[in-house]
Order: structure tokens, then C-alpha cells, then sequence
């Protein structure tokens, strides 16, 4: 049984920086992919980035190139997102992904609850 | 979205309804499709990947198939709680991102 769970709500003023974590239960952790995939209000799904922990180099949307950075820590089976130069069009849903042992990611199998990050 | 898909589509308790996907060489034309489920307020499910093969736990009234540049999610006997957002995706060896549809929204009348 795999299981993800994310950090907590956030709320960010524009241009700060926001690091929403994954801990995903022992289940292999550092040979998975974990992915980044955000959804804004009312909108649908959007790739971010991901990063398989074991190799740890991570890859990214263009569309974020220079302001994210995905990293995983195998010590304590947790990726993290870290999002700066916050606007308010960044408010959304976060979700981290678990796909197969693959990147680029061919699929995202189990996902966290979800994060909210509004930017306000 | 760099996959299109319908904004709606409906159909009664019983019956069964297709939702299309459809995009081009460098996405579904070379790489394979996923769908996902996603009730509003929670985390997207996945229902097929590989094109058209199921996680276990998915029933088989879930299918999906793949021709060229075009995919298609059926759901057969349809019941009001497959009443969900729909999305397919894959990967785009151009933009070099995962991309996906823009969502269907599908209700079961």
C-alpha cells in the first residue's frame, strides 16, 4: 500500500518562495519517479518536474525552468517542491505523483492529497 | 491544452459513454496515454495506463484504446458514481513535458 502525504496549506505573499513536501511511505522510495503536478482553480492538470531519488537529477517543465527545484531526501523518504518568485497566477492545488521508475514519467500511478498554495 | 478533449459529455445510468483524446505526432503519436479520474476536491486516480491496461482495483467497465494521435476512454455501465473530471496524458518529446487534456466533465443523467 502505498501511501503519500503532503504538507499543509500554505499562504505566500507575490515574489516569496513556497517547499511543499511528499513523504511517501517505505515502499522503495528512492527508485520511483516522484513528479510535480499542480492544478489551478477551475483548471486542469499541469506538469511541473520530477525526479527519481536514487539518480537524483531532476528534470523540469520549460514553463518553470529557473523557478523550481524538485529534490528528494532518501533519509527520510520525502521529495520536495520548491516554487520562488511566487505571482498570484501560482495559487493552486499541488499534488505530488508517484509514477514507475522512469523519467521522463510515462504515467503517475499514486498520488498525495494535495497542497494548497494560494499566493495573496 | 496540447491534448484536446471534449468539455462535457453525458449519458444515463447503464449505458456507455467514450471520451476522445486527440493530439499530435510529438505527444500520442510516439508515446503511450494514461487516464485519470478526478472527483472535484480530491486527488486524480488513475484508471489506464499503457494505453490500455488497468491498475488493479479498476474495474473492467474501464477501457481505453490508442490509434495514432488518438485515444479513447470507455466507461461501460455507467453508474452516478463515475460521475467525475476526466483527463488523458502523456508525454511531449517537444516541449519535453508531460502534458495532459483539458479535463471531461461527465455526468451520468
Amino acid at each position: 500500500q502505498v501511501h503519500l502525504v503532503q504538507s499543509g496549506a500554505e499562504v505566500k505573499k507575490p515574489e516569496s518562495s513556497v517547499k511543499v513536501s511528499c513523504k511517501a511511505s517505505a515502499d522503495s522510495f528512492s527508485t520511483f519517479a516522484f513528479n510535480w503536478v499542480r492544478q489551478a482553480p477551475g483548471h486542469g492538470l499541469e506538469w511541473m518536474g520530477g525526479i527519481i531519488p536514487v539518480f537524483d537529477k531532476p528534470i523540469y517543465a520549460q514553463n518553470f525552468q529557473g523557478r523550481v527545484t524538485i529534490t528528494a531526501d532518501k533519509s527520510t523518504n520525502t521529495a520536495y517542491m520548491e516554487l520562488s518568485s511566487l505571482k498570484s497566477d501560482d495559487t493552486a492545488v499541488y499534488f505530488c505523483a508517484r509514477g514507475p521508475p522512469l523519467l521522463p514519467p510515462r504515467y503517475f500511478q499514486h498520488w498525495g492529497q494535495g497542497t494548497l498554495v494560494t499566493v495573496s | 491544452s496540447v491534448l484536446t478533449q471534449p468539455p462535457s459529455v453525458s449519458a444515463a445510468p447503464g449505458q456507455k459513454v467514450t471520451i476522445a483524446c486527440s493530439g499530435g505526432y510529438s505527444n500520442m503519436g510516439t508515446n503511450s496515454v494514461s487516464w485519470y479520474q478526478q472527483v472535484p476536491g480530491t486527488a486524480p486516480k488513475l484508471l489506464i495506463y499503457d494505453n490500455n491496461k488497468r491498475p488493479s482495483g479498476i474495474p473492467d467497465r474501464f477501457s481505453g484504446s490508442k490509434s495514432d494521435t488518438s485515444a479513447t476512454l470507455a466507461i461501460a455501465g455507467l453508474q452516478t458514481g463515475d460521475e467525475a473530471d476526466y483527463y488523458c496524458g502523456t508525454w511531449d518529446n517537444v516541449l519535453r513535458a508531460g502534458v495532459f487534456g483539458g479535463g471531461t466533465e461527465l455526468t451520468v443523467l
